[in-house]
């Protein structure tokens, strides 16, 4: 399976402030999906990374807060925007290779904002 | 809307003694059911996917099954080491998307 790269690990942040997460794969991948994991909350999907157009995104995550950038097949960014407390989460990029492949994690970005 | 609800929450087993989690689903046509592990600090690992009602599929202590409504997650003699969280996922027809459950939270004790 692809090994895929999250940086950074972790960062504390000010609110107020951005900060962009970098997902880089080691093969080129058909799928790219951000997610996030809240404490005691299951994996939910903020948006599907697609290559070269605008990200789709789920009901209840817009763009101006998420901006998404996947410029090649092997890399795309989730940015942060504007950050709260509220906003201190788990981010998790994903990818597959197709409709019947299943999705592979990085180690995800573990966010705290203070 | 797709429905994933896994129980236990969390569940502490001796070393040795098997134990089966389960994941009730609904979903608007079952593309595929997957289980993965995830270890503290760690994205979910894959372990499995499931297709179609009455299909089994093993990986080393981990069994998992699948019904027209729920899935199993069997362990058997677990080991330590099988201490994870583990989640269940479902995809429906149609979508790229996984719906995810909360995840059986798993301890094994020497």
């Amino acid at each position: 399976s692809a090994v895929i790269s999250q940086k950074p690990s972790r960062d504390i942040c000010q609110r107020g402030t951005s900060l962009t997460i970098q997902c880089q794969v080691d093969s080129q991948v058909t799928m790219m999906f951000w997610y996030r994991q809240q404490p005691g909350q299951s994996l939910t999907l903020i948006a599907t990374a697609n290559q070269g157009s605008e990200a789709t995104y789920e009901s209840g995550f817009v763009i101006d807060k998420f901006p998404i950038s996947r410029p090649n097949l092997t890399f795309s960014t989730l940015t942060v925007s504007n950050m709260s407390p509220e906003d201190s989460s788990i981010y998790l990029c994903s990818v597959g290779q197709g409709i019947n492949s299943p999705l592979h994690f990085g180690n995800g970005t573990r966010l705290t904002v203070t | 809307e797709d429905q994933v609800t896994q129980s236990p929450e969390a569940l502490r087993l001796q070393e040795g003694e098997s134990s089966s989690l389960n994941c009730s689903y609904t979903v608007s046509g079952l593309r595929g059911l997957f289980w993965y592990r995830q270890d503290p600090g760690k994205g979910p690992e894959f372990l499995f996917t499931l297709y179609s009602a009455g299909e089994e599929k093993e990986k080393e202590r981990l069994k998992a099954t699948l019904t027209k409504k729920e899935s199993f997650l069997h362990i058997t003699a677990p080991k330590p080491e099988d201490s994870a969280t583990y989640l269940c996922a479902v995809q429906a027809d149609g979508n790229n998307r996984l719906a995810f459950g909360k995840g059986n939270q798993v301890v094994v004790i020497p």
